[in-house]
Order: structure tokens, then sequence, then C-alpha cells
């Protein structure tokens, strides 16, 4: 079935540093891929998307590419901040009318000033 | 802003107990989501309900479980009787439409069955 592999945590990083979060999936055919966030206390909240490959989903300095190639949606930002500090969860929903998100097992990121 | 709100944040319950975890979506969403996440699990997808009608359910949503709209407002989630293996975070989420990206989520609740 389908499924979503992203890198182990946690992360803890100073602030200004160069955040990546690996993320690879499994499905049939092209799915849309997704980063969600969860702040303490807070559901989760969409963060980007990526609905067909190539695409470059981006918000708040996030960026991810959805690489068919290499099966992957990795999540990166450029300088990090105290206020990124949550839990970010890949996601892909797949083809053919199914409304449920496969998720992967989040990634808690710490960001210390 | 709207958002999903769900009580209570934490439910202990004991084994053989039935729980009813409750959620309100945000007012105009027709499509609800029931998710859970066992601790240093992923999130996995429950039951998605529109209609007042079941539309998807996963292996886990067995004859245990149970949804319910029951006053147009409140999204709920029946566990009849409770296993230690339910102890988890359940999420509800809502959509405004069929086909939706982003799905909104509430912020949980934690259930413990002992």
């Amino acid at each position: 079935g389908d499924s979503v592999t992203q890198m182990e945590g946690p992360v803890t990083l100073s602030e200004e540093a160069f955040l990546t979060i690996n993320c690879t999936y499994t499905a049939t055919g092209y799915p849309s891929l997704f980063w969600y966030v969860q702040y303490p206390g807070e559901g989760l909240q969409l963060l980007l998307k990526a609905t067909k490959a190539d695409d470059k989903g981006s918000n708040k300095g996030f960026e991810a590419t959805y690489r068919k190639e290499t099966t992957s949606f990795h999540l990166e930002k450029g300088s990090v901040q105290v206020s990124d500090s949550a839990v970010y969860f890949c996601a892909l929903r797949a083809l053919g009318g199914s409304e449920k998100l496969v998720f992967g097992k989040g990634t808690k990121l710490t960001v210390n000033p | 802003e709207p958002e999903v709100t769900q009580t209570p944040s934490h439910q202990v319950t004991q084994m053989g107990q039935e729980v009813i975890l409750r959620c309100v979506p945000i007012s105009n969403h027709l499509y609800f989501y029931w998710y859970r996440q066992i601790l240093g699990q992923k999130v996995e997808f429950l039951v998605s309900f529109y209609n007042n009608e079941i539309s998807e359910k996963s292996e886990i949503f067995d004859d245990q479980f149970s949804v319910e709209r029951p006053d147009g407002s409140n999204f709920t989630l029946k566990i009849r009787s409770t296993k230690l293996e339910d102890s988890a975070m359940y999420f509800c989420a809502s959509t405004e439409r069929r086909g939706a990206y982003e799905q909104y989520f509430g912020p949980g609740t934690r259930l413990t069955v002992t």
C-alpha cells in the first residue's frame, strides 16, 4: 500500500541554520504531496503542497520539490527561526478519489536561539 | 480564524469502557475525518464521513468504532469497548468540499486506556 517515510527526529538546530527534513514515498501513480506542521498545543496545519511532478511548494520560507525520479519531497528552509520549532509531517493523498491522507511519523524540530 | 476544536484534550479510561471523543468542525465544512497516532507511530487514517454516512474507512475502523454527527455541529468518535492498544492521540479534521487539498485539523484528544 501507499506509505511515507520521513527522517527520524528529533532535530535540533541553532537559529539561522539550514534545515532539511527528508521524505520519500511509495504510491501508485503520482499522488499529491504535503507537508503539515504542528505547533505545541495546536492541530496539524498545512504548510505546503505539490500536486504534480516537478512542482515546488513553498510557504513561510519553507520549500519542497516533488521529485518523481527519486519519489521524494524533502522539506528545506534556508534560515530557521526559534518560532519554527514544531513537529513536521510529510503526507500524501493518492490518486483515485480517496480523501485520506497517508502520513509519515513526524519529525520534531527544535531551534535554539 | 475558524478552527476545529476537540474535547476533551485528555481522556483516561479503563479497558472495556466506552469512550466518546468530540469534535466541532469548521461550520461550513462538509467532510469530516478521524485520524489517530499511537505514540511513536505514524498518523493513521480511521474514517471519513460525508452527508451523514461513512464514505471511507480503514481496516483499523472495526465494529468497535462508530462515528456520528448528532446535531449538525458536533462530530463524534465512539469506541465501544476500549483496549489498551487504543491508547493514542486522536485527531479530527474537516474540509469544505471533496478534493480540497487542505484538511483542517483539531489539536487532538489524548486517550489513555489503563
